[in-house]
């Protein structure tokens, strides 16, 4: 069974410019969340939706914003990137609800310049 | 407002001894908790979980204990591998609060 897949890996960008983080996730995983990890701060949370509905939202602006398809596949989008906005991005995909065991991707590393 | 907190950020222990890792929760709402393992360039991957019913839960080398009165949790391994060298990150959840929140994550170092 293929794990959670997250494209792209590795992204650098300037300062303003906007980018879009893919993630697939387990076959008949209908949950996917987003999770931002910065040294020292840990996994913040950023979104999780649910066939193609946003369930949960966490504390950050509105330039995060996502979305999930019919498939459960799901896109994240950073507009006018900041500096600050450098981090891992992970995906984690379950069966059902944010509950219980989340599959983590391996993440996409954006580095803001 | 963080939760979760983990306030070690890192330990250091020699192989076969006992490794500790503590974590703290403000949210009386958390009726589940897990324990997640990151190592570097890889996603956290699941260790192992309670729920607020039980104070202990074992599985193998890891046990997780918890504390509802003092809202405290901890992990123990044992004995301690350097394999297990790796971020661990505490998270809870409600089965009414609908997200899991996370802590800041421990490094943990194991030396041969």
């Amino acid at each position: 069974k293929a794990g959670v897949t997250q494209t792209p890996r590795y992204l650098i960008k300037t300062r303003g410019q906007q980018v879009t983080l893919s993630c697939s996730p387990i076959s008949g995983h209908r949950s996917v969340s987003w999770y931002q990890q910065t040294p020292g701060q840990g996994l913040q949370f950023l979104f999780e939706y649910f066939s193609e509905t946003q369930r949960n939202k966490g504390n950050f602006p509105g330039r995060f914003s996502g979305r999930q398809f019919s498939n459960s596949r799901s896109e994240m989008n950073v507009s006018t990137l900041e500096l600050g906005d450098s981090a891992l991005y992970l995906c984690a995909s379950s069966v059902d609800r944010e509950a219980g065991e989340l599959f983590f991707g391996e993440g996409s590393r954006l580095t803001v310049l | 407002d963080q939760q979760v907190k983990q306030n070690s950020p890192s330990l250091s222990v020699q192989e076969g001894r006992i490794s500790i890792l503590n974590c703290d929760y403000t949210n009386s709402m958390f009726d589940y908790f897990l324990w997640y393992k990151k190592y570097p360039a890889e996603g956290p991957t699941f260790l192992i979980s309670i729920s607020s019913i039980k104070d202990k839960n074992e599985d193998g080398r890891f046990t997780v204990f918890l504390n509802k009165s003092a809202k405290h949790l901890s992990l123990h391994i044992v004995p301690s591998q350097p394999g297990d060298s790796a971020v661990y990150f505490c998270c809870a959840g409600g089965t009414s609060y609908g997200k899991l929140t996370f802590g800041q994550g421990t490094i943990l170092t194991v030396h041969p």
